[in-house]
């Protein structure tokens, strides 16, 4: 099955620790998301990339950071300067930077205390 | 900056009863617009999407939308809702620039009761 995956469903860590979530898709997909979804906020943008090796900020990026080594991978590092980092966080997907629409993983909800 | 503004925050229904989302965008150019809708437990998944062309857009599930340029504005719309149909539900811009990403209301959440 074709799809986007990421890891854990649920983490937990302690504050002043940075963490890595995962995004993985084997759509063959050119562009890759970073959302984070909050109640009552909608889906903000953290990243996006649109090929291999670049990126580019989103509108709430500070304190997260990223890469994109492989076409497939989109790692998000939430690293100790995000001040409010518990959230539930989305990973998506499209086929280019044209027009498409985005595909979207299960998320990963991140606690942090 | 380009916003999207979704104008009910929960919406109560009962089964049947008809439905409407209301989604405004602030963006005078060509956009692209979507619903998508996140039943619990599940995946973020695409209700229906508007390119261009016919400005009623037909999707998944018996919902439809229509685009209305002079009013900036994107409803969702089902004539008769069910118990399954609860979620919340997103209205989403794509600017019409290659390269850009989608911009997000802040979502409404439907309950409907059988």
């Amino acid at each position: 099955d074709g799809g986007i995956t990421q890891s854990p469903k649920y983490l937990f860590r302690k504050e002043g620790q940075n963490v890595t979530l995962s995004c993985e898709q084997n759509l063959n997909h050119d562009a890759m998301y970073w959302y984070r979804q909050d109640p009552g906020q909608g889906l903000r943008l953290i990243y996006y990339s649109q090929i291999v090796n670049d990126f580019q900020k989103g509108d709430i990026a500070e304190g997260y950071s990223v890469s994109r080594e492989k076409k497939e991978s989109f790692p998000l590092t939430v690293t100790s300067a995000q001040k409010n980092p518990t959230a539930f966080y989305l990973c998506a997907s499209s086929i280019d930077r044209g027009y498409h629409e985005q595909y979207f993983g299960p998320g990963t909800r991140l606690t942090v205390t | 900056a380009q916003s999207v503004s979704q104008h009910n925050h929960h919406v109560i229904l009962s089964e049947a009863a008809s439905l409407e989302l209301g989604c405004n965008y602030s963006y005078g150019g060509t956009v692209n617009l979507f619903w998508y809708v996140q039943y619990p437990g599940q995946h973020l998944q695409l209700l229906l999407k508007y390119f261009s062309g016919d400005p009623l857009v037909k999707g998944i599930k018996g919902f439809e939308a229509e685009f209305i340029k002079s009013k900036f504005s994107f409803n969702l719309r089902k004539p008769s809702v069910q118990w399954s149909d609860t979620a919340e539900y997103f209205c989403a811009v794509r600017l019409n620039q290659a390269g850009t990403a989608l911009i997000f209301g802040k979502g409404t959440t439907l309950s409907v009761s059988s």
